[in-house]
């Protein structure tokens, strides 16, 4: 148990559905993250979120929309992928602005576009 | 570059100390060097970070040269559930950046 709990495990979707990912964290951090973990690939930083409001984008396509209603819960919102989207897609949390506070991950959903 | 630098994979022999070197020539002064793992299928655990000092917790041990050009992630004592893969990072504020890691095996 990480304390941070994400749902659902797995997915698999059609390029033309919408769905969406979500994360929860219940250790009173004010900083959430979306990190996509592709194969062979490092983890890519794809979005931040400080205090409910965004603070990173990475440069990444809009068929990927965050929110963030409040500073426990993060989804990440999902419409017309591409098979190359398909990665694991983990959340973490950490205390906003404090680099001397760890990031506590998620176990992360797998997702399949097919 | 906020890289670092790790060997792509190391061995190590059941209850022996593992010894994980990592190279972060180019760090600043105001940031720390973190240490994660990943187990297959699961998200990056959070070990070990430190500044300057030395440091150890229940998990393990980390080293820092005094020029803070490197670090070694210390395992005393490995057992099978240590295999995975282990990130060195730097961290200044939100600015992680993820390498690949070093594949660690744990041998019977």
């Amino acid at each position: 148990e990480t304390g941070v709990t994400q749902t659902p495990r797995h997915l698999v979707m059609g390029m033309t559905n919408k769905k969406s990912l979500k994360c929860e964290q219940h250790l009173g951090h004010n900083a959430m993250y979306w990190y996509k973990q592709s194969a062979k690939k490092p983890l890519e930083l794809m979005f931040v979120y400080n205090f409910k409001e965004q603070t990173e984008n990475n440069s990444v396509p809009s068929r990927f929309s965050p929110e963030c209603p409040n500073s426990s819960h993060l989804f990440l919102h999902l419409h017309t992928l591409q098979p190359e989207d398909s990665a694991l897609y983990l959340c973490a949390s950490s205390q906003e602005g404090d680099s001397n506070s760890p990031l506590h991950f998620g176990n992360g959903t797998r997702l399949t576009v097919t | 570059d906020a890289k670092t630098t790790q060997p792509p994979s190391m061995d190590c022999a059941e209850g022996r100390a593992a010894n994980l070197p990592c190279n972060h020539s180019t760090i600043s002064g105001n940031e720390y060097v973190y240490w994660y793992r990943q187990i297959h299928s699961q998200g990056p655990q959070y070990i070990i970070h430190g500044l300057k000092n030395n440091e150890t917790n229940e998990m393990a041990s980390l080293i820092i040269t005094e020029d803070r050009k490197s670090s070694t992630l210390i395992l005393p004592h490995a057992t099978l559930r240590d295999t995975a893969v282990y990130y060195c990072i730097r961290h200044s504020n939100y600015q992680l950046i993820w390498g690949a890691g070093t594949k660690l095996i744990i041998k019977p």
